[in-house]
């Protein structure tokens, strides 16, 4: 258990729609990341956020946007899904906002737009 | 901008066979360079770090890397493999352009071991 917790699970919507995932990092931790994984793009970064702030931004859609709270849960939001958009998607949390530290995945939220 | 690069896709051995896993990667500037595996239904977690000092890093599960500066490249050995190491490995790259970091990953390899 990495202390990264992500809801939903699973989530299966349709094209159009929108759609928030969750993630709380662990305990202590002030960096969230977000990924985006498919079978054939990899594991593309999104974003960065630390201690609320956007730090770094990477290959995310102008129909994806990101937030982190006070409370340093982060949330991921997406509209007008495309079919494109099905993939699993985590959140990472390190204690570090320079790149040196681990990354902490969640187990990921698998998106399925029909 | 830096990016990784995995050579191999997928990578079948044999059991108890050493085994290399390649990446390279490119930037302007200083890196950290990880390797995580995700094993699967699960996210990642990390096997092995370069932070800076010795280029041979030991890592879990009996896996270690060496960083090569001048070949650009931080590849992923074990010496003997077991049915139990199949799982996707992702090479990653940290460093900053513009007082940015960026956590960059490779398109993993798969590593599938055979009995």
């Amino acid at each position: 258990d990495s202390g990264v917790t992500q809801t939903p699970k699973h989530l299966i919507t349709a094209t159009g729609q929108r759609v928030t995932l969750r993630c709380s990092p662990r305990s202590g931790d002030l960096s969230v990341y977000w990924y985006q994984q498919s079978l054939d793009q990899g594991l593309q970064f999104l974003i960065q956020y630390y201690n609320g702030e956007e730090r770094a931004k990477g290959n995310i859609l102008e129909r994806f946007s990101a937030q982190q709270f006070p409370d340093l849960h982060s949330e991921l939001n997406l509209s007008s899904l495309e079919l494109g958009d099905s993939a699993l998607y985590f959140c990472a949390s390190s204690v570090v906002s320079r790149g040196a530290g681990e990354l902490f995945f969640g187990e990921g939220s698998r998106l399925t737009v029909l | 901008a830096q990016s990784v690069t995995q050579l191999d896709s997928q990578v079948p051995v044999f059991e108890e066979a050493p085994v290399e896993l390649r990446c390279n990667y490119s930037s302007s500037v200083s890196v950290y360079l990880f390797w995580y595996v995700q094993y699967p239904n699960q996210g990642l977690q990390l096997l092995l770090k370069y932070l800076s000092g010795s280029t041979l890093v030991k890592g879990i599960n009996g896996f270690e890397a060496e960083f090569n500066k001048s070949q650009t490249s931080f590849h992923l050995r074990k010496p003997s493999v077991h049915i139990s190491d199949t799982a996707e490995y992702f090479c990653a790259v940290s460093g900053t352009t513009s007082g940015t970091y960026k956590y960059i990953f490779g398109t993993g390899t798969r590593l599938k071991v055979l009995a």
